[in-house]
């Protein structure tokens, strides 16, 4: 079965720290995305990527890096973390003809001291 | 620009009742339309999807949800509804533009909650 997973599940970080979001798929789909959850808002789409070694910019973007080194693993970079970055994260894949149909993971909560 | 509007932040009603969670979007041409759903302490999983044709499509677990072109809506629909129903519903919409980037637009979501 297609699995999406995401470590840390948890994380607590410092203002101005570094954060790395992992995210892994054995679906070998060739699309993946970074979304975060905020009361309020629904998903918003950080960044995605059509397969290794690109990175596009989603809807909010700002003060978010990404990195797609092989089709498995998509990364969600936070260089200087602010507590406005304070969410839940959740990474999908979807395969390239019914892209829209996404698989997700379990998602990571992190906080921002 | 594309935007989706769930109405109704929460949708409460009893085990048996029948359900309709309203979604509208704004697109300038034809959408592609997708319900999600989100358990409590779960991850989004895939319900159903409107592409082209039939104007009510079925989904998993029952659901089902009507596209109407005239309103701009895509209602999800189930009936009778259970308490296993309870979740976190999201409407969500892809352009069709040809290039298939998978980049959906979500609405902020909609609490069900089932009573026994």
């Amino acid at each position: 079965e297609a699995a999406v997973t995401q470590s840390p599940r948890n994380k607590v970080a410092v203002t101005g720290g570094k954060v790395t979001l992992s995210c892994n798929q054995t679906n070998n789909h060739n699309n993946m995305y970074w979304y975060r959850q905020d009361t309020g808002h629904g998903l918003r789409l950080i960044h995605y990527s059509y397969g290794a070694g690109s990175t596009e910019k989603g809807d909010i973007p700002d003060g978010y890096k990404a990195s797609r080194p092989s089709q498995e693993n998509f990364s969600l970079i936070l260089e200087l973390a602010t507590p406005s970055q304070t969410s839940v994260y959740f990474c999908a894949s979807g395969d390239n003809w019914a892209s829209y149909e996404q698989y997700f993971g379990p998602g990571t909560r992190l906080t921002v001291l | 620009a594309q935007s989706v509007d769930q109405p109704d932040a929460h949708v409460t009603l009893y085990e048996g009742a029948s359900l309709e969670l309203r979604c509208s979007y704004s697109y300038s041409a034809a959408p592609y339309l997708f319900w999600y759903v989100q358990y409590p302490g779960q991850s989004l999983q895939f319900l159903l999807k409107y592409i082209t044709g039939d104007a009510v499509v079925k989904g998993t677990k029952g659901f089902e949800a009507e596209f109407r072109k005239s309103n701009s809506s895509f209602n999800l629909k189930k009936s009778p509804a259970h308490w296993s129903d309870s979740a976190k519903y999201f409407c969500a919409l892809g352009p069709n533009t040809g290039a298939n980037t998978g980049k959906l637009t979500f609405g902020h979501g909609t609490i069900l909650r089932v009573h026994p």
